[in-house]
């Protein structure tokens, strides 16, 4: 079955205590995307891949990192996380260009940071 | 950069009947994609209708249809024969089509309740 996978689905933790959230896709797709969610915000880029070691900015960067070693595997890193970065998060993936090309989520991870 | 806003934070709607969730977003660019999305409480992103901005003509997706008035920056969702299932959170979303460009900007949402 085609599909994003997210690991973990939920996760509490403390005030700068590191931690990775992983994502996984399983059709070669070449773009892959940080959301977060937030309530009144909607969902806002945090970092995209548009291949394997290329990886770049979205509009809310500050607070996290990514990785791209694998064309499947774009995991999101808090090195040292506050509770401003408590809120919903998807991964999502698409082949790229093109109007056909639907954007794939996951089924989000629930992030909370006391 | 572009910007999405979805004026209506709740809507409610009795089972079968019709209803419409607005949408605006604002770009200088003259060739773009727009996306509704639906996400409930399982919380899944699910694409409902999509339109490509060149293209006159409405989408349609069984129920679902937009309004689509590209000089007014417009982009509304019509549900027809509202159903207990549509009872989610949908998002309006904007798409550039510069080569390379994927990256969604969404709306605030609004959240729809069926009322039975």
């Amino acid at each position: 079955e085609a599909q994003v996978t997210q690991n973990p689905r939920y996760l509490i933790t403390v005030t700068g205590k590191k931690l990775t959230v992983t994502c996984s896709q399983n059709m070669n797709h070449e773009y892959m995307s940080w959301y977060r969610q937030d309530p009144g915000l909607g969902l806002r880029q945090i970092y995209y891949s548009m291949n394997v070691e290329a990886t770049d900015k979205g509009d809310v960067p500050e607070g996290y990192k990514v990785s791209r070693k694998e064309k499947r595997n774009f995991p999101l890193i808090l090195e040292s996380p506050s509770p401003n970065q408590t809120s919903l998060y998807f991964c999502a993936s698409s082949f790229g260009q093109g109007f056909f090309n639907e954007q794939f989520f996951g089924p989000g991870t629930r992030l909370t940071v006391l | 950069a572009q910007t999405v806003t979805q004026s209506q934070p709740e809507m409610s709607v009795q089972e079968a009947e019709t209803v419409t969730l607005s949408c605006t977003y604002d770009t200088s660019e003259s060739d773009y994609y727009l996306f509704w999305y639906k996400q409930p409480p399982s919380r899944q992103m699910i694409l409902v209708i999509r339109q490509e901005a060149y293209k006159q003509q409405n989408a349609t997706e069984n129920r679902f249809s937009v309004n689509f008035q590209k000089a007014a920056k417009s982009f509304s969702l019509k549900i027809s024969d509202s159903q207990l299932g549509d009872a989610a959170m949908y998002f309006c979303a904007y798409r550039s089509h510069i080569q390379g460009a994927q990256k969604l900007v969404f709306g605030q949402g609004t959240r729809l309740t069926i009322n039975p």
